[in-house]
């Protein structure tokens, strides 16, 4: 089946560094999304990519879809308290024959910010 | 715009009591809804998905249930919940490829 490997799995960093975290797919997504969920809370879309070499800025965010369309990044630049939480990535296989297309998620990238 | 809703928040139940958790979608016709489960704040799973009224996948074979029983309600249940029901409970609607979450509710089974 679809395996969609994340990482770092987590990160430790000083306010005001930037943050990167990745996504690596077996196969070929047509979509990638990444979410950032708070403490308790359900995941909140921050970036959708739909087009491989893709490149998506939100803010401090940018996000980009691989061109070999089985990756994608997240980087964000300056990083400050409120951005501690769960990130997570998902990618839509063309190929899954379920729920019009399974998004996959990723496991995950903690992220701690020290004030 | 459309919104999703999602209750209870947390819920402390017993070993072999039966559950419910509702969710419910405003804002938009037919939408595609799904059940994740997230165990210890990682990992999605999915658990059932639905693409219309009373039309129900399972992506896994376990102790809960759904149902739709309107467009834009969706109900997770079971019968007699065991203690690896724990965790946190997740209900999405998706709008093409995009998937939009409810609050969750953290379930605990004691």
């Amino acid at each position: 089946g679809q395996q969609l490997n994340q990482s770092p799995q987590s990160m430790f960093i000083q306010e005001g560094e930037d943050v990167s975290m990745n996504c690596t797919s077996s196969s070929i997504f047509n979509t990638w999304l990444w979410y950032k969920q708070d403490p308790g809370e359900g995941p909140v879309l921050l970036i959708a990519l739909y087009k491989a070499g893709e490149l998506t800025s939100n803010g401090r965010l940018t996000a980009q879809f691989g061109i070999t369309r089985k990756d994608s990044f997240l980087n964000i630049s300056a990083s400050i308290p409120s951005d501690v939480g769960i990130y997570f990535c998902a990618g839509q296989d063309p190929n899954y024959g379920g729920s019009q297309g399974n998004l996959i998620f990723g496991k995950g990238t903690k992220l701690s910010v020290k004030p | 715009s459309q919104t999703i809703h999602q209750w209870p928040a947390t819920l402390v139940q017993p070993v072999g009591s039966p559950l419910s958790l509702e969710c419910t979608v405003e804002g938009t016709s037919n939408p595609n809804l799904y059940w994740y489960r997230q165990a210890a704040g990682r990992g999605l799973q999915l658990l059932f998905y639905s693409v219309g009224i009373g039309q129900i996948s399972s992506e896994v074979p376990q102790n809960l249930s759904a149902s739709r029983p309107q467009d834009r309600q969706f109900i997770l249940s079971s019968k007699k919940l065991l203690l690896s029901d724990s965790g946190f409970y997740l209900c999405a609607w998706r709008q093409n490829t995009e998937a939009f979450f409810g609050q969750g509710t953290r379930l605990t089974v004691v």
